[in-house]
């Protein structure tokens, strides 16, 4: 079991390139969610998928896009990067909650990127 | 907007000494608290969890953190600080499952530990 898997783990662009971010799961969560984390701001949400197929906003998605074609990938898009979004990227998916559970969520290692 | 504050940013302690490390969110709805740590170079991990019954929480590694609902606090807790204790701590909220079950988190608390 990997668990949750991010790729790349590091990358430099220039202002105004595009990249994607892969984030995938082996252990069928339903639920996926994208955060970036930047100093003394905590983990903020960019957006987040409650199923394949289905995206939603998070509380910083502008500049940002997603999709889930796929249970088990989730994947985040800059589609013309801004220093801006110079941060590090953490993934996470959690089993659907039933009732008024709620489940933990697993993170993954990051992804580190920098927009010069 | 639901919100969760944590007081310290920056804490030096001395191994041995005890910690403490404040956590404070906003009211309403169902209280999940979590404490997550986040080791130099690291993703998350999760520390302890708090969704309902005993308000004293154990979780790994020696932490244990107290829900005082009165107070709106979930402060985290450690007798005796070793060297490798030295990480990034967040609390966070989750939100119910119609808001997605995602999680709000605090700013984060650095700590570092002197040997």
């Amino acid at each position: 079991n990997a668990g949750v898997t991010q790729t790349p783990k590091f990358r430099v662009l220039k202002t105004g390139q595009s990249m994607t971010l892969l984030c995938a799961q082996d252990m069928n969560h339903e639920y996926m969610y994208w955060y970036r984390q930047d100093p003394g701001m905590g983990l903020r949400l960019i957006h987040y998928s409650v199923g394949e197929g289905t995206t939603a906003k998070g509380e910083v998605p502008d500049g940002y896009n997603v999709s889930r074609l796929k249970k088990q990938n989730f994947l985040l898009g800059l589609e013309s990067a801004a220093p801006s979004q110079t941060s590090v990227y953490f993934c996470a998916s959690i089993r659907r909650p039933t009732g008024s559970s709620y489940n933990e969520q697993f993170f993954g290692p990051g992804t580190r990127l920098t927009v010069l | 907007a639901q919100s969760v504050s944590q007081h310290n940013h920056h804490v030096i302690l001395s191994e041995a000494a005890s910690l403490e490390l404040g956590c404070n969110y906003s009211y309403g709805g169902t209280v999940n608290l979590f404490w997550y740590v986040q080791y130099p170079g690291q993703h998350l991990q999760l520390l302890l969890k708090y969704f309902s019954g005993d308000p004293l929480v154990k979780g790994i590694k020696g932490f244990e953190a107290e829900f005082i609902k009165s107070k709106f606090s979930f402060n985290l807790r450690k007798p005796s600080v070793q060297w490798s204790d030295t990480a990034e701590y967040f609390c966070a909220r989750g939100m119910k499952r119609i808001h997605g079950n995602k999680l709000v988190f605090g700013a984060g608390t650095i700590l570092r530990v002197k040997s």
